[in-house]
């Protein structure tokens, strides 16, 4: 059974860069045809949908984040991360990865990691 | 950019009633639509794919319908644990594969 764990620091200061990395165990990340997702909830807020990488390289982004974000695979470590640059007080969420099977939906979620950016 | 809509926001029920969530699209998505159950600190659960389908595990009290741009979630009769919020998600081939911004069953 794939099940995924977030880690990072739960502390970034403003205007840094937040990396997160999500590891993957019970499968690999290069199988098959799944999006490896990153999806975050602020305080008190709806499911934002951040992006993905494909099990084959390709990856796409939320327009309001493309330009800070980065979202890669590290096969050797069956990992995938997310890199948001200049963060701000609007980053402040629960990040959550998750494994996407295209139509048939985010059926795989890691238990979320909260991220607080402080001035 | 494909933008869904969910109503309404809040949802005011006791257990044993009928729940029935609404989720429009800004444009069609066919039947590329799943729903998410999400309670406070824990990860969002898939209940339904492609509209109607039910997600592994999850129980028949819960159904989709719908296609095109106007669909709904039903919970025929709540149990107290499906007191939540639900989400919507597009999953035509035309990411971003937005959320709506969730229908919320409160206890009345």
């Amino acid at each position: 059974q794939v099940q995924l764990q977030e880690s990072g620091p739960g502390l970034v200061k403003s205007s840094q860069t937040l990396s997160l990395t999500c590891t993957v165990s019970g499968g690999s990340i290069s199988a098959y045809n799944y999006y490896w997702t990153w999806i975050r909830q602020h305080p008190g807020k709806g499911l934002e949908w951040i992006g993905f990488v494909h099990s084959n390289g390709d990856g796409f982004y939320s327009p309001s984040l493309k330009s800070r974000l980065t979202i890669s695979l590290d096969m050797s470590k069956n990992q995938f991360s997310l890199r948001l640059t200049s963060v701000t007080a609007a980053d402040t969420a629960v990040y959550y990865c998750a494994r996407d099977q295209d139509r048939y939906g985010v059926d795989v979620w890691g238990q979320g990691t909260t991220v607080t950016v402080s001035s | 950019e494909i933008v869904l809509t969910q109503s309404p926001a809040t949802l005011s029920l006791s257990p044993g009633d009928r729940a029935t969530l609404s989720c429009r699209a800004s444009q069609s998505v066919d039947s590329f639509l799943a729903w998410y159950q999400k309670k406070p600190g824990q990860a969002p659960r898939l209940l339904i794919y492609d509209a109607y389908n039910r997600a592994t595990g999850i129980p028949v009290r819960f159904s989709g319908s719908g296609s095109g741009t106007s669909f709904t979630l039903t919970i025929s009769s709540l149990e107290p644990e499906d007191f939540a919020v639900y989400y919507c998600q597009q999953r035509t081939s035309r990411p971003p594969w937005a959320f709506g911004q969730g229908t919320k069953v409160e206890i009345k």
